[in-house]
């Protein structure tokens, strides 16, 4: 099993670009998550699903969007990219009969 | 221990020395946390977990011990290796769903050989 895969693992953008961070588990979970990471704030929970078809907004939703059309991907867009969306960006996925994310290994974006 | 502050708390310990890592949690309603880490350039990885109906739980070399009265969640890891530096993070499902979950801001820490 490989997991939690995330492409692209580094992305620099121009701001007001758009762009599309790709997610995708092969461990049949229910639930999948989006965090971001940033110096001295921990994670933050950006957009979550409880299941294909069912997304909703978490502590910072705004400048995102999301989609779970398949249990197996979960893709975060970006839609008008700005400094402030400077990240390490995690996505996460868990089992409605486990405790626990499993995470990938982050894509760092930087703004400029 | 973490803090809501821009500064991450830091634990410097000797190798094979016990470490505490602390966390305070914010909701009195949570009833699950989980302890991560996070070695650098990596995502974080689950060490232990522990639901509120228990006050320890011990793992591998590590035991994760819950005061609900004072909301607050320590993890102890036995005989520290050089292997265990990272940054560790506490979360609770303040959402009250095991898949919404807050996280702590982390603790570094290091150990020296």
């Amino acid at each position: 099993n490989a997991g939690v895969t995330q492409t692209p693992k580094f992305q620099v953008l121009k701001t007001g670009q758009s762009m599309t961070l790709q997610c995708a588990q092969d461990m049949n979970h229910e639930y999948m998550s989006w965090y971001r990471q940033d110096p001295g704030m921990g994670l933050r929970l950006i957009h979550y699903s409880v299941g294909a078809g069912i997304t909703d907004q978490g502590e910072v939703p705004n400048g995102y969007n999301v989609s779970r059309s398949t249990t197996e991907d979960f893709p975060l867009r970006l839609l008008s990219a700005a400094p402030s969306q400077t990240s390490v960006y995690f996505c996460a996925s868990i089992s409605s009969a486990n405790y626990g994310y499993t995470f990938g290994s982050g894509t760092r974006l930087t703004v400029v | 221990g973490e803090s809501v502050g821009l500064h991450l708390p830091t634990l410097s310990v000797q190798e094979g020395d016990n470490s505490i890592i602390n966390c305070a949690y914010s909701n009195s309603a949570s009833d699950y946390f989980i302890w991560y880490k996070q070695e650098s350039g990596k995502g974080p990885q689950f060490i232990i977990d522990i639901r509120s109906n228990m006050d320890k739980r011990q793992g591998q070399r590590v035991t994760v011990l819950l005061n609900k009265t004072v909301k607050h969640l320590s993890l102890q890891i036995a005989a520290t290796q050089p292997g265990d530096s990272a940054v560790y993070f506490c979360a609770e499902n303040s959402g009250g769903s095991n898949y919404k979950l807050t996280f702590g801001k982390g603790t570094l820490l290091t150990v020296n050989p």
